[in-house]
């Protein structure tokens, strides 16, 4: 079974801030989620990738499959950005397997 | 495109009662998942259907809990009795294609068990 890591668990910023959240997995993956859920429970798929990286907005994602590591970057963090961060890994045809989440508070 | 649809939103219940949950998925998604995510934890799976058909239950406390999609479009999660561990957020999330897909996530259900 494929075990998720995600670092580090809890974040603190100042607004502005350049924010890295990490992901390391130990088994080879077809596809990464990154997930934002924030304090009412509901959850916003952010990026699913698998390979390379993505962007939208502020954010961007990477993945380096050799290394099994996942990253997620916020640029000019704000405190809307306060969530905790998800990341869910996909192997072949099981179901997803969840990292802890990282909860990020982006002070103004 | 209308998101997951679930409710209640909360729900507050004292144990060995009853509790049930809804979930509509996004039209002509045909694979639903329930998870059940405790506080500090990531989500874990507890049912995925695939149409009216279930795929894996394998982490369904059989016991207690029970889940339903009769025709393969809405889905109810139901508890009986609850227990104090039961308190958690249950989410539904529903996808095009099996795991491979995008997942699209409701806003879950937050349940206390008291």
């Amino acid at each position: 079974k494929n075990e998720v890591e995600q670092s580090p668990q809890n974040l603190t910023a100042q607004e502005g801030e350049f924010i890295t959240i990490n992901c390391s997995y130990s088994v080879g993956i077809s596809a990464l989620h990154w997930l934002q859920q924030h304090p009412g429970g509901g959850i916003v798929s952010l990026f699913m990738l698998s390979s390379g990286k993505k962007k939208h907005g502020r954010l961007i994602a990477t993945i380096n499959i050799q290394e099994k590591h996942s990253s997620l970057h916020i640029t000019a963090s704000h405190p809307r950005d306060s969530a905790v961060y998800i990341c869910a890994v996909l192997s072949g045809n099981t179901p997803l397997v969840f990292g802890k989440g990282t909860r990020l508070s982006v002070i103004a | 495109e209308a998101g997951v649809a679930q409710s209640p939103r909360y729900k507050i219940i004292e144990k060995r009662q009853s509790v049930a949950f809804w979930c509509n998925p996004i039209s002509g998604h045909a694979t639903l998942y329930w998870y059940q995510q405790i506080l500090g934890q990531g989500p874990k799976l507890l049912i995925q259907f695939q149409n009216n058909g279930v795929v894996d239950d394998s982490q369904l406390p059989k016991d207690r809990f029970s889940a339903e999609r009769l025709k393969g479009v809405d889905s109810t999660l139901k508890i009986q009795p609850a227990k104090l561990e039961d308190s958690a957020v249950y989410l539904c999330a529903s996808s095009l294609a099996g795991p491979t897909g995008g997942y699209t996530f409701g806003s879950g259900t937050r349940l206390t068990v008291v």
